[in-house]
């Protein structure tokens, strides 16, 4: 497609069940990225990804998440156990090579809603 | 460790008069700068970016912002505002030659009035 997608754009869970959140990032692109933006705050980064490998997994809050990229395209972001905390849009981006060299293109986000 | 400090968490201006959204940066390295555009119920939009060529840079929609290392700012204006402007703004600062990731400021909401 032409920009990153993301599946679902809406996710409602109770409270203890797990949950997978997909993003497809623009065709080519080596580097993917997932950032967590809570109620009234500015995006937080979770993980970043060059290729298939988690180069950078320092943002991700707790051993309940988890993400994979197994063929270094589609990615899945993972979390057991979701908390009444964990609700917040969950973005994904995708650039080129990495940010030192091109830009960073957002998908529209997952609104996930623990209950 | 990088950090960016957005110090307006609300900017409102009338239609049609300049508009100041403030930001100051931290950075261990040089950095590089971003302002993103949030607007309702859409993704995050590259306004400009700054790299280490001109200090000043044009970004789209008529937007430019200044950087200037010696107050560590880079602050994005805008001459005259249009109602389509009204969004959430974000400062963004990132290690260009270490950790490849983004850090947001808290952002900036901007009203526009008729």
């Amino acid at each position: 497609g032409a920009g990153v997608s993301q599946t679902p754009s809406n996710k409602v869970t109770e409270k203890g069940k797990y949950v997978e959140l997909r993003c497809d990032p623009i065709s080519g692109h080596t580097a993917l990225y997932w950032y967590r933006q809570s109620l009234g705050q500015g995006p937080e980064f979770l993980i970043y990804f060059q290729g298939t490998g988690a180069a950078d997994d320092s943002g991700l809050p707790n051993d309940r998440f988890f993400a994979v990229r197994p063929e270094g395209s589609v990615s899945t972001l993972k979390i057991q156990r979701t908390e009444r905390g964990d609700s917040a849009v969950y973005l994904c981006a995708s650039s080129l090579i990495s940010l030192g060299d091109t830009e960073a293109f957002f998908g529209q986000g997952t609104r996930l809603t623990v209950v | 460790a990088q950090s960016v400090t957005q110090l307006d968490s609300h900017v409102s201006v009338s239609e049609g008069t300049p508009v100041l959204l403030r930001c100051n940066y931290s950075s261990s390295y040089s950095p590089s700068l971003f302002w993103y555009v949030q607007h309702p119920n859409k993704g995050l939009q590259l306004l400009l970016k700054y790299t280490s060529a001109a200090t000043l840079v044009k970004g789209i929609n008529g937007f430019e912002a200044e950087f200037k290392k010696s107050e560590t700012s880079f602050h994005l204006t805008k001459p005259s505002a249009h109602m389509s402007d009204a969004a959430e703004y974000f400062c963004v600062v990132s290690d260009r030659e270490g950790a490849q990731k983004l850090v947001f400021g808290q952002g900036t909401r901007l009203t526009i009035n008729p």
